[in-house]
């Protein structure tokens, strides 16, 4: 069974720019949760989606959104991008909303 | 909001020997999960834990599900290098915006082979 799938795994932009991270769940599961992990901040949560609507959201401006697919994929997009967004961001999914939390190896976003 | 305080923050062994972290809750979680992070990677789940009092095993990793269910141990027996990595425990409540799970700020483990 596939894991969780992120893409890309790298990536490099510039104050001012937009980026879109795109996360595919492990076949069968309708959950997907963002998070943003920084070395001062551990795991900071960002957004859940399930059946395509967000459920649960964190603590972060605007600036970040997401949305789920009719297939489950999600993407997650930050606009007005800030050096302070430098961050590995994960992508995790689960078959129940209480079963276990699965993660994707996540995007390493460099903001110069 | 529901805050998790996990500790030590770092530990520094060497090879061989046994290594215990715990978490503890301000409020009261229905599940328990711990996490092992390599550098670059995504966490991995180690173990979970759904009920009070659990003691569950996998390899040399013990963790259980406290009485009080406000906090959470993980015990590794034996240290081995690649061992090496950050520990994250989480909790999850029960219903509406307790869904999502927090997360502890990790345990980072050193080994000396």
């Amino acid at each position: 069974k596939a894991g969780v799938t992120q893409t890309p795994r790298y990536l490099i932009k510039t104050r001012g720019q937009q980026v879109t991270l795109s996360c595919s769940p492990i076949s069968g599961h309708r959950s997907v949760s963002w998070y943003q992990q920084t070395p001062g901040q551990g795991l900071q949560f960002l957004f859940e989606y399930f059946s395509e609507t967000q459920r649960n959201k964190g603590n972060f401006p605007g600036r970040f959104s997401g949305r789920q697919f009719s297939n489950s994929r999600s993407e997650m997009n930050v606009s007005t991008l800030e050096l302070g967004d430098s961050a590995l961001y994960l992508c995790a999914s689960r078959g129940t909303s209480t079963g276990e939390l699965f993660f994707g190896e996540g995007s390493r976003l460099t903001v110069l | 909001g529901q805050q998790l305080n996990q500790s030590p923050q770092s530990m520094f062994i060497q090879e061989g020997e046994d290594v215990s972290m715990n978490c503890t809750s301000s409020s009261i979680f229905n599940t328990w999960l711990w996490y092992k992070q390599d550098p670059g990677e995504g966490p991995v789940l180690l173990i979970a834990l759904y009920k009070a009092g659990e003691l569950t095993s996998n390899g040399r990793l013990t963790a259980q599900f406290g009485i009080t269910r406000k906090d959470s141990f993980l015990n590794i027996s034996a240290s081995i290098p690649s061992d090496v990595g950050i520990y994250f425990c989480a909790g999850q409540g029960s219903g509406g915006s307790n869904y999502k799970l927090t997360f502890g700020k990790g345990t980072l483990l050193t080994v000396n082979p």
